[in-house]
């Protein structure tokens, strides 16, 4: 039931892009991507809540294919501030989020 | 300020010894979660509740309870049941649909 996400770990330097994936076995209601730096609480990025929506703030923006139940997140022109563990959380059904095993992102200068 | 309040920081049990970690929430939120996360790897759902006086067990329910009087309270115990219970506890709540807002965590060391 857990998602999968992909890659486990990406290194990128000062002004690179990166695409972290997302795919569950399992029917989508929604998705949900999460950063967390170490020793944190996560924090919220966006929800997508319909198929093929995609969504996006700066420079950090998310597909949603509902047929395929794939998600992604794409990072452009990355910072050091984007360095983090990301998650992507998945509801199936009623309220109840399960979180991927996370996508550790490390920004180099 | 409106947000979710995990109590304590840090706690430290003895092996056999139930103990009890606190959340509360001034959000209003309906829903509220526990998760568990472990070095290197993602949050574990443990138990969640959509309703006041009403929750469901997450995928790692085994060795722990809750409960759910007050919509702003949803305290996890962890029982000795509990074999590994070393760990970073997150507690969130959220207004369907909507994003999780989470506490700062718990971090449990079994001595």
């Amino acid at each position: 039931q857990q998602p999968v996400q992909s890659p486990q770990a990406v290194i990128l330097r000062e002004g690179e892009d990166a695409v972290i994936n997302c795919s569950s076995s399992k029917a989508l209601y929604s998705v949900h991507w999460y950063r967390q730096k170490h020793g944190e609480a996560p924090v919220f990025l966006m929800i997508l809540l319909k198929g093929g929506e995609q969504k996006g703030h700066d420079k950090i923006s998310a597909s949603f294919n509902e047929k395929k139940q794939q998600s992604s997140l794409y990072l452009t022109a990355s910072q050091l501030s984007y360095s983090g563990t990301y998650f992507c959380g998945t509801e199936i059904q009623g309220n109840k989020l399960v979180f991927g095993a996370g996508t550790i992102l490390r920004v180099k200068s | 300020d409106g947000g979710i309040t995990q109590s304590p920081k840090y706690l430290f049990r003895k092996e056999g010894q139930n103990v009890t970690l606190s959340c509360e929430q001034n959000l209003n939120h309906d829903a509220m979660y526990w998760y568990r996360q472990d070095p290197g790897q993602g949050l574990r759902l443990i138990y969640y509740s959509q309703i006041v006086n009403d929750f469901q067990k997450g995928d790692i329910a085994e060795g722990y309870s809750v409960s759910r009087e007050k919509k702003e309270s949803f305290p996890l115990t962890v029982t000795s049941a509990q074999k590994n219970p070393t760990a970073f506890y997150l507690c969130a709540s959220s207004q369907d649909p909507g994003e999780l807002f989470f506490g700062e965590g718990s971090r449990l060391t079994v001595l």
